[in-house]
């Protein structure tokens, strides 16, 4: 079975924190993306990476950097948080084009 | 951004009823459309991946069909039982960046005993 982690369920920060959220996969995929969820809205693009190193805008990438330095691993960093950003953050991956994408279990984040 | 929209919003149905929902999506440049399910405090799983114009695809009591052509996606679910409770997705991806999806905002389904 393919496992995607992500490193917390919930997570409370202040406004300006520096802030990490951790995906892992287990599955060898090359593909990995970033998407939050809002009443409404659906889940909506951060950011995605096809390879290590490699990464590509999504829908709504303002506030937000990523960072994949190995293939199992792909980070979304909140630079300096507000409190706009409060959402679920779900971690995905999938191995090749067109293929179904697997999910983590999500981060609720709160910021203050 | 593409312009995938799905309805009802939310839906609330008897324990034993059939019900059925709507995926829209551009149907010009189509390579793929996903369906999941996503239970509360769970991962959002597929149902289906569909890439054929007229694909039928069934899963238990949930089925989906597939009109490329015009752009529409089906969700069936014949008697439906409390745990089919969830939010139901739609996601499509488009041949120019098949690696991609893009999300439908949800329906909502409750299944009243």
């Amino acid at each position: 079975d393919v496992k995607v982690t992500q490193s917390s369920r919930y997570l409370v920060k202040r406004t300006g924190e520096k802030v990490f959220l951790e995906c892992v996969q287990d599955m060898d995929h090359e593909n990995m993306f970033w998407y939050r969820q809002d009443p409404g809205l659906g889940l909506r693009l951060i950011y995605f990476s096809y390879d290590v190193k490699m990464k590509e805008k999504g829908d709504i990438p303002e506030g937000y950097s990523v960072s994949r330095e190995k293939k199992e691993r792909f980070s979304l960093i909140l630079e300096s948080a507000s409190t706009n950003q409060t959402s679920m953050y779900l971690c995905a991956s999938k191995l090749r084009r067109g293929g179904e994408q697997f999910f983590g279990p999500g981060t609720r984040l709160t910021v203050l | 951004i593409l312009n995938v929209e799905q309805s009802p919003q939310s839906l609330h149905v008897q324990e034993g009823d059939s019900t059925n929902f709507t995926c829209s999506f551009p149907s010009s440049n189509f390579y793929a459309l996903h369906w999941y399910r996503w239970e509360t405090a769970k991962s959002p799983e597929a149902l289906f991946v569909m890439t054929l114009n007229g694909d039928e695809k069934k899963k238990g009591r949930i089925s989906a069909t597939l009109n490329t052509k015009e752009g529409y996606s089906y969700l069936y679910i014949k008697g439906s039982q409390p745990e089919d409770s969830a939010t139901y997705l739609c996601a499509f991806i488009s041949s120019g960046s098949a690696r991609q999806l893009t999300f439908g905002s949800g329906t909502q389904l409750t299944v009243l005993p």
